[in-house]
């Protein structure tokens, strides 16, 4: 199964802008790249996907290398909300099955 | 609309008895899928239906059973509990259909002990 690499944490400030790198470079041309985050106590949540170009929503933007070979989370401005374990996922297979790496740590300080 | 919904809340259980967990959701998904985590670790899946009538094993389905019960609700059996067993576990749903990737949708999880 392809795999993802993220960082262990990142720091942000509040109301400033978070970009949180995956690298993923053995990634097939069929794997969607999946974003979701885990508030402390709760279920993940989902952020958004991608196949090839990039993608926003409400919650974020996701910018995919050119290559595919890594991705990046942008979230535009961080709140103390956005205080969470981000995990990039690649979905390798028809029926989406995720398979969760450790993630990165987001801590936003006020 | 509650999403998806899991009970019990939490559950503590002695070595060797047994319990179901139940899993229930109202967006008509096709997919469901059954997740443990356990503590400072991502979630690892541990069984998936595809589709109503539908069961298939995901990386660490020793220990436990699933019931494709109907369109809405998946059930988690542990026969036979065991301390390794203690982890949090998470049920989600999705739309997802072959070849097509959609989002899944959690839910608050149960918090399950066994001693």
């Amino acid at each position: 199964d392809a795999k993802t690499t993220q960082p262990n944490s990142m720091e942000s400030n509040e109301e400033e802008p978070v970009h949180l790198p995956c690298n993923h470079s053995t990634i097939s041309g069929t794997d969607y790249i999946h974003w979701y985050r885990q508030l402390p106590s709760q279920g993940p949540e989902y952020v958004i996907h991608g196949l090839t170009s990039n993608v926003n929503n409400r919650m974020a933007s996701l910018a995919i290398a050119e290559d595919r070979k890594s991705s990046t989370l942008i979230l535009h401005r961080a709140t103390l909300r956005d205080a969470a374990v981000y995990y990039c996922i690649l979905t390798t297979d028809s029926w989406g099955k995720l398979q969760f790496g450790a993630g990165t740590q987001v801590v936003v300080t006020p | 609309n509650a999403g998806v919904t899991q009970t019990p809340k939490f559950q503590v259980l002695k070595t060797g008895q047994s319990m179901t967990l139940q899993c229930a959701q109202d967006m008509n998904h096709n997919s469901m899928y059954w997740y443990r985590q356990d503590p400072g670790m991502g979630l690892r899946l541990i069984y998936y239906s595809a589709s109503e009538g539908t069961t298939d094993k995901g990386e660490v389905p020793n220990g436990y059973n699933v019931s494709r019960l109907n369109k809405r609700e998946f059930s988690l059996r542990l026969e036979s509990a065991a301390p390794s067993q203690t982890s949090v576990y998470f049920c989600a749903s999705s739309e997802q259909e072959a070849g097509h990737s959609y989002e899944q949708y959690f839910g608050p999880g149960t918090r399950l002990t066994v001693t």
